[in-house]
């Protein structure tokens, strides 16, 4: 069954602080592995997109990686913004099969002054 | 020049009288989904419409239907609202020919009553 785990839950970090959450998949065969950003009440915002032969793409203070091989993925968030706190979505799409996506719940952060 | 419009934003409805919820694009992308997403958990699909090919997902209750009366618009019906069924209902659109990317609107947070 293909999944999608993040780590942490949830995270409070102070502004100013740099943080990166992680996220591991099953899902097989890879076409694709993108962060979303979720502010409460809103839909998710594209920060990236990253293929199989892409290990680091970068968007502003995000900046994302992912190795393939073991199947991890990570975004690094440099020099919080108290607007930075939303739940960050990794969400890894399938090769072919009208590119159905497999969401991770999400880690929380919350950026503190 | 807001790109996928979601309306209404908020949407109370009593339990067992049915709501219709819509999604508008301007991004003339051919693929348009419908998700549903609780409190804390990722989104879950519900169907999408790839052109005009209707696609459910194999989980999606009977109770939720689907229009798409031109490439702009999409509808989602829930024909007896259950207290079950209060969420967020996200749409996103995809263009299949150039791009893995979906779109997210803001979303619609549906409340049963």
């Amino acid at each position: 069954k293909n999944q999608v785990e993040q780590s942490p839950q949830s995270l409070i970090i102070l502004e100013g602080k740099n943080c990166t959450l992680q996220c591991n998949y099953t899902v097989s065969p890879f076409s694709n592995l993108r962060w979303y950003k979720q502010d409460t009440g809103r839909g998710p915002v594209s920060l990236t997109i990253m293929t199989f032969s892409e290990n680091t793409k970068s968007n502003g203070r995000y900046t994302a990686t992912l190795d393939a091989d073991t199947k991890q993925s990570s975004l690094h968030i440099t020099a919080s913004q108290l607007s930075d706190s939303a739940s960050y979505i990794c969400v890894v799409s399938e090769r072919g099969g009208g590119n159905k996506l497999t969401f991770g719940t999400g880690t929380q952060l919350k950026v503190e002054l | 020049d807001a790109m996928v419009i979601q309306n209404p934003r908020y949407q109370v409805t009593q339990f067992g009288k049915p709501v219709t919820l819509s999604c508008s694009q301007t991004l003339n992308h051919n693929v348009m989904y419908w998700y549903q997403q609780k409190s804390s958990q990722a989104p879950k699909l519900l169907f999408h419409y790839y052109d005009k090919d209707f696609n459910n997902e194999a989980d999606t209750p009977d109770n939720f239907q689907s229009r798409r009366p031109n490439t702009s618009f999409c509808f989602l019906d829930i024909r007896s609202p259950g207290l079950g069924d209060a969420a967020m209902y996200l749409c996103a659109t995809r263009n299949s020919g150039s791009s893995y990317e979906q779109y997210f609107g803001p979303g619609t947070r549906l409340t049963v009553t």
